[in-house]
C-alpha cells in the first residue's frame, strides 16, 4: 500500500520561503507512469493544484504560482519537495502531496498524503 | 485563467439520486479532459472516486458513477447513504495543467 507523508515547517513568516517534503513509502518514486504533485487548500476553501514533478526531474507548475514555485525530487530518499517563495497570508493552507497516474488513456490522483497545515504569520 | 465550475450545494434525501456537474470556462468538457471526481469529508484528505470520465477506483462504491452530460462532466450518486454527505470536487486536465472545480457540498437530509 503506497503511503505519502508531508513534513515541514508549520509556521512561516511573510516574505520567507515555505519548504515541505513528501516521503513516499510502499513504492518507488522512480516508477514510470507516475507524477508527483503538490496541492493546497486554504482554510474553508477549495483545492488548488500547485505543480508536479516526474522521477526524471521534469516539472510543470500552475501558471498562477510558477514564478514562486520549485518542486524537486530526491530519488535516493524516495521523496519530493516543495519550495514556495515570497509567501503571504494568502499562502496559508493545508498542503497535500499526491501521486498522479499519467498513463495512456487514464489520468488521476490516486494516493494522497494526510496534509499539513502551513500558516503564514509574523 | 481557466475556471472549472460546480454547483455550490445540493441536497438529497437518503436513498435518493443526485447529479453533480462540472463545467469548463473553455467550452464543452470531453473525455480528453480526463474528468476526475474526489470526495472530501471534514478534516480528511480528498479521496479519488472516478477517473477518466467514468472509471471507478477499486475502492469506489458502486452507487457512484461518472459520465458526460450536456457538455459537462457529471457525477451521479444513486441510492444515497448518510455517509455520502461531503464536499465533492471535479478535476480536469488541460495538457500539463490540472484544474480543480469549485466544489459541491452535498447534504443528505
Amino acid at each position: 500500500q503506497l503511503q505519502l507523508q508531508e513534513s515541514g515547517s508549520g509556521l512561516v513568516k511573510p516574505s520567507q520561503t515555505l519548504s515541505l517534503t513528501c516521503a513516499v513509502s510502499g513504492g518507488s518514486i522512480s516508477s514510470g507512469g507516475y507524477s508527483w504533485s503538490w496541492i493546497r487548500q486554504p482554510p474553508g476553501k477549495g483545492l488548488e493544484w500547485i505543480g508536479y514533478i516526474y522521477h526524471s526531474g521534469s516539472t510543470y507548475y500552475n501558471p498562477s504560482l510558477k514564478s514562486r514555485v520549485t518542486i524537486s525530487v530526491d530519488r535516493s530518499k524516495n521523496q519530493f519537495s516543495l519550495k514556495l517563495s515570497s509567501v503571504t497570508a494568502a499562502d496559508t493552507a493545508v498542503y497535500y502531496c499526491a501521486r498522479g497516474v499519467d498513463s495512456s488513456g487514464y489520468r488521476t490522483f490516486d494516493y494522497w498524503g494526510q496534509g499539513t497545515l502551513v500558516t503564514v504569520s509574523s | 485563467q481557466t475556471v472549472v465550475t460546480q454547483e455550490p450545494s445540493l441536497t438529497v434525501s437518503p436513498g435518493g439520486t443526485v447529479t453533480l456537474t462540472c463545467a469548463s470556462s473553455t467550452g464543452a468538457v470531453t473525455s480528453g479532459y480526463y474528468p476526475n471526481w474526489f470526495q472530501q469529508k471534514p478534516g480528511q484528505a480528498p479521496r479519488a472516486l472516478i477517473y477518466s470520465t467514468s472509471n471507478k477506483h477499486s475502492w469506489t462504491p458502486a452507487r457512484f458513477s461518472g459520465s458526460l452530460l450536456g457538455g459537462k462532466a457529471a457525477l451521479t450518486l444513486s441510492g444515497v447513504q448518510p455517509e455520502d454527505e461531503a464536499e465533492y470536487y471535479c478535476l480536469l486536465y488541460y495538457g500539463g495543467a490540472r484544474v480543480f472545480g469549485t466544489g459541491t457540498k452535498v447534504t443528505v437530509l
